[in-house]
């Protein structure tokens, strides 16, 4: 059964502290993604990974970075986290959506920031 | 850039009723990839069905099937014979032909009433 596993379900962290949100993945996937998810805002792309080593933006980035340092793992960090990144984060991977596979998420993280 | 629109905040309807949540989206490419996500309660992301836009024959999955309008960017999701596990946020995507990254619409949420 293909996995998309997301560290925390919930987590509380307090202004300013920096944040490091883990996902992995056991499928072998090359592309990993970072969402997030807002009422009426829908999912939004923050950064993505086609290859270990490799990122690029998102449509929101700011207040973001991200990590892969092996295939399996992408890590999203909230360099110091303020309390309009309280959201539903979601982790994606995919072998390739436009090769007629799917991507595949894991089951979010609700971070609360005060 | 490419946009999703999704104009029905919320809807609900009768079990075993049919019920067409609607789907429109902006793009000046001719090669893309449709889909419909659900996202029950416990958060999980379920691909319901997908659509190349090549293909006119629409996508149909047992009880879901799509009515998709290439001319009018229109991709509506039907959903046949209404069970209280379809209760759930549905969202609509768009991915660009060669290029993994999924844009979503701001999501459907719909309640089956038993």
């Amino acid at each position: 059964d293909v996995k998309v596993t997301q560290s925390s379900r919930y987590l509380v962290k307090r202004t300013g502290e920096k944040v490091f949100l883990e996902c992995v993945q056991d499928m072998d996937h090359e592309n990993m993604f970072w969402y997030r998810q807002d009422p009426g805002l829908g999912l939004r792309l923050i950064y993505f990974s086609y290859d270990v080593k490799m990122k690029e933006k998102g449509d929101i980035p700011e207040g973001y970075s991200v990590s892969r340092e092996k295939k399996e793992r992408f890590s999203l960090i909230l360099e110091s986290a303020s309390t309009n990144q309280t959201s539903m984060y979601l982790c994606a991977s995919s072998s390739g959506v436009s090769r007629n596979t799917e991507a595949f998420f894991g089951q979010g993280t609700r971070l609360t920031v005060v | 850039a490419q946009t999703v629109t999704q104009s029905q905040p919320e809807m609900s309807v009768q079990e075993a009723e049919t019920v067409t949540l609607s789907c429109t989206y902006d793009t000046s490419e001719n090669n893309y990839y449709l889909f419909w996500y659900k996202q029950p309660p416990s958060r999980q992301m379920i691909l319901v069905i997908r659509q190349e836009a090549y293909k006119q024959q629409n996508a149909t999955e047992n009880r879901f099937s799509v009515n998709f309008q290439k001319a009018a960017k229109s991709f509506s999701l039907k959903i046949s014979d209404s069970q209280l596990g379809d209760t759930a946020m549905y969202f609509c995507a768009f991915c660009l032909f060669g290029n993994e990254k999924l844009t979503f619409g701001t999501g459907t949420r719909l309640t089956i009433i038993p």
